[in-house]
């Protein structure tokens, strides 16, 4: 009964291939976010869906695109893979959109060779 | 950079000691978090103060807030080894969704 789940947690993929990375939250929140943290622990935002509404839309690339299902679903696809895409995104649920308690997953670490 | 800052990056103790990170942002805020990172793990939240308080206690964490420096203190007392993890502090805005997370600070307690 993990709470915040992500799939695959390690993810090793050649250059300019397309991947994907899912998240899933039995939490019943409404808000899900995903994050890159980098080697140097960096954590920033990318994107955040509000009951499937995107509400956050970083300077990302736009290689980088989320997708929401559902509430319950936050999917990241990411095209044409290139080395500085290499880190650990995380995803991350919170109960509405006012700053309150996140929760994270475990992380899925990118690896493009 | 909206980054925030936390110091020190790395602090080391003997398990029983006291740790202290200090956490400074650059913008007003609603409230500040603290998270915790154990290696290959996602965060944890720990403890949450808005920007009207002052101090907030959790077990053997103390938080301290003063907004009129932009900054935050963690002091986790009586240390295990089971805290070491990375540290971060997280600040959000009146009117927009975003955490802007600091940079962390490391800590390892000896045992």
């Amino acid at each position: 009964d993990t709470a915040v789940s992500q799939t695959p947690k390690y993810l090793v993929t050649q250059m300019g291939n397309d991947k994907s990375i899912k998240c899933e939250q039995n939490l019943g929140h409404d808000t899900m976010y995903w994050y890159k943290q980098d080697s140097k622990k960096f954590l920033k935002i990318m994107f955040s869906y509000n009951n499937k509404e995107l509400i956050i839309n970083e300077t990302v690339p736009n290689r980088f695109s989320p997708k929401s299902p559902d509430k319950a679903h936050l999917n990241l696809h990411i095209n044409s893979l290139e080395l500085g895409d290499s880190a650990v995104y995380f995803c991350a649920s919170s109960q509405g959109t006012s700053g309150l308690t996140q929760f994270f997953g475990p992380g899925t670490r990118l690896t493009v060779l | 950079s909206q980054q925030g800052e936390e110091d020190p990056q790395a602090l080391s103790i003997q398990e029983g000691e006291n740790a202290t990170m200090n956490c400074s942002y650059k913008t007003s805020i609603n409230n500040l978090q603290w998270y915790r990172q154990n290696s290959g793990r996602g965060l944890v939240h720990l403890i949450l103060i808005r920007s009207n308080e002052r101090e907030k206690h959790s077990g053997r964490l103390r938080v301290t807030l003063d907004t009129s420096k932009k900054s935050s203190s963690l002091l986790i007392t009586a240390s295990r080894a089971a805290d070491t993890a990375s540290y971060f502090c997280a600040t959000t805005t009146s009117g927009t969704y975003k955490y802007i997370f600091g940079t962390g600070t490391r800590l390892k307690v000896l045992a």
